[in-house]
């Protein structure tokens, strides 16, 4: 069954931690993006990647940071340095020429 | 700097009316544009793609180069297409996917 997935479905941190949110697929797609969603604002692009160890900066890539040691992987660290973490957080990858698909999301709290 | 814009936060219909769901892009390349549409309590799935010219669920978008918009139209609105509505652009060679803020379809009785 091919896919996206994104884990935890929730996610809470402490003010001050870096916390990692996972992103999987197993649709052989070579670009795979991390997107923030909040009220109001839609969806804005933190990271992107086109292929393996390579990846570029979103709009508001500051106090994130991303890898991608795998084409099937491409995991989303917040780091204490976002100053407003809490948020909803998307990933989707693609091929060319095609739409994105999309995970189900993971919601991060900072308590 | 591409940039997509969806002027209305939200657009309230009645069952059968018509329906336009605007959105205007900025990209000085060739753009690919696509709908994406997310239900309630559902992950956001695409809907449709200006290279397909297909038709979803009685939806089609027209993509017009001259006023750099490519907005979704329905002829007559049902109540599942209740919803909120993103447009997106991607540039063609570097694959950044740029999104709108998004429009909440509501379609009433």
């Amino acid at each position: 069954d091919g896919g996206i997935t994104q884990s935890p479905k929730y996610l809470f941190r402490k003010e001050g931690q870096n916390v990692t949110l996972s992103c999987e697929q197993n649709l052989n797609h070579d670009a795979m993006y991390w997107y923030r969603q909040d009220p109001g604002q839609g969806l804005r692009l933190i990271y992107y990647s086109q292929i393996v160890n390579d990846f570029q900066k979103g709009d508001i890539a500051e106090g994130y940071s991303v890898s991608r040691e795998k084409k099937e992987s491409f995991p989303l660290t917040v780091t204490s340095a976002q100053k407003n973490p809490t948020a909803f957080y998307l990933c989707a990858s693609s091929i060319q020429g095609a739409g994105a698909f999309f995970g189900q999301g993971t919601r991060l709290t900072v308590v | 700097a591409q940039r997509v814009t969806q002027p209305e936060k939200l657009l309230s219909v009645f069952k059968g009316a018509p329906v336009e769901l605007k959105c205007n892009y900025s990209y000085s390349g060739s753009p690919e544009l696509f709908w994406y549409v997310q239900y309630s309590r559902q992950r956001l799935q695409l809907l449709l793609r200006h290279i397909s010219r297909e038709s979803i669920k009685g939806f089609t978008a027209d993509l017009n180069k001259g006023e750099t918009s490519f907005h979704l139209k329905k002829p007559f609105a049902q109540e599942e297409d209740s919803a909120m509505y993103y447009c997106a652009l991607r540039t063609g060679t570097a694959s950044k996917l740029t999104f709108g803020t998004g429009t909440r379809l509501q379609v009433t009785l």
